[in-house]
């Protein structure tokens, strides 16, 4: 079946520094890409979606220019916490869709600032 | 996305069988139920859907009732690994938009 290897699964950071969180689509091209995150108790939130090679389309209420996201490629798609806050932290989840597979979830990054 | 009513928990003891239900009265014709699961700390995981018919697979077979307006995971025999919360979510297949969470179904699974 169809994979997403999302890389780290944890990480810790200081206030103010930038965090990134890869995902990569294993054996199918994921046309779109999907982030999420999710806090405690609280179901998974879309935070925007990424076509590849296009600009990601944010949900409202999310800051396009703290969270950058890239799709460079078919199989690679990057989110990246900028000038991360105590209240940035949560899980983050990626999800490729491809059409033979569906959406295939990466196994999420726990993120704490400090 | 037509809207989805689970009930928050349910217990299921080891070895027997766990019957999710899932209401969705406003589902249209072309809208396919699916169902994930997310235990503690990893991202969803896919487990079935269906559109009308009854399907199953290795994992669990899935009951739609034949107005669409409500269905049923069943995990015919629990293990503790299947503590996770479970997901029904309505949707157009390959809609090319994100899937939306509701609050799911939270199981726990006891020995």
């Amino acid at each position: 079946g169809a994979v997403v290897s999302q890389h780290p699964s944890w990480v810790i950071c200081k206030s103010g520094t930038s965090v990134k969180i890869e995902c990569r689509s294993l054996d199918f091209q994921a046309t779109t890409m999907f982030w999420y995150r999710q806090f405690p108790k609280q179901s998974l939130m879309l935070m925007a979606t990424s076509n590849e090679g296009s600009k990601a389309t944010y949900e409202q209420g999310v800051e396009k220019d703290k969270f950058l996201i890239n799709h460079a490629s078919l199989t690679l798609s990057t989110l990246t916490v900028t000038s991360a806050h105590p209240e940035d932290s949560s899980f983050y989840i990626c999800s490729g869709q491809d059409h033979n597979y569906g959406y295939t979830f990466g196994s999420g990054t726990r993120l704490t600032v400090v | 996305d037509a809207k989805t009513t689970q009930p928050p928990s349910m217990d299921c003891a080891e070895g027997r069988a766990a019957n999710l239900p899932c209401n969705h009265s406003t589902i249209s014709g072309n809208e396919y139920v699916y169902w994930y699961r997310q235990i503690h700390s990893q991202g969803p995981q896919y487990i079935i859907h269906g559109l009308k018919n009854n399907e199953t697979n290795e994992m669990a077979s899935l009951i739609i009732t034949e107005d669409r307006k409500s269905s049923t995971l069943i995990l015919p025999h629990a293990t503790l690994r299947d503590t996770a919360v479970y997901y029904c979510i309505v949707r157009v297949r390959n809609s090319g938009y994100a899937l939306n969470f509701g609050k799911g179904t939270s199981l726990l699974v006891t020995p």
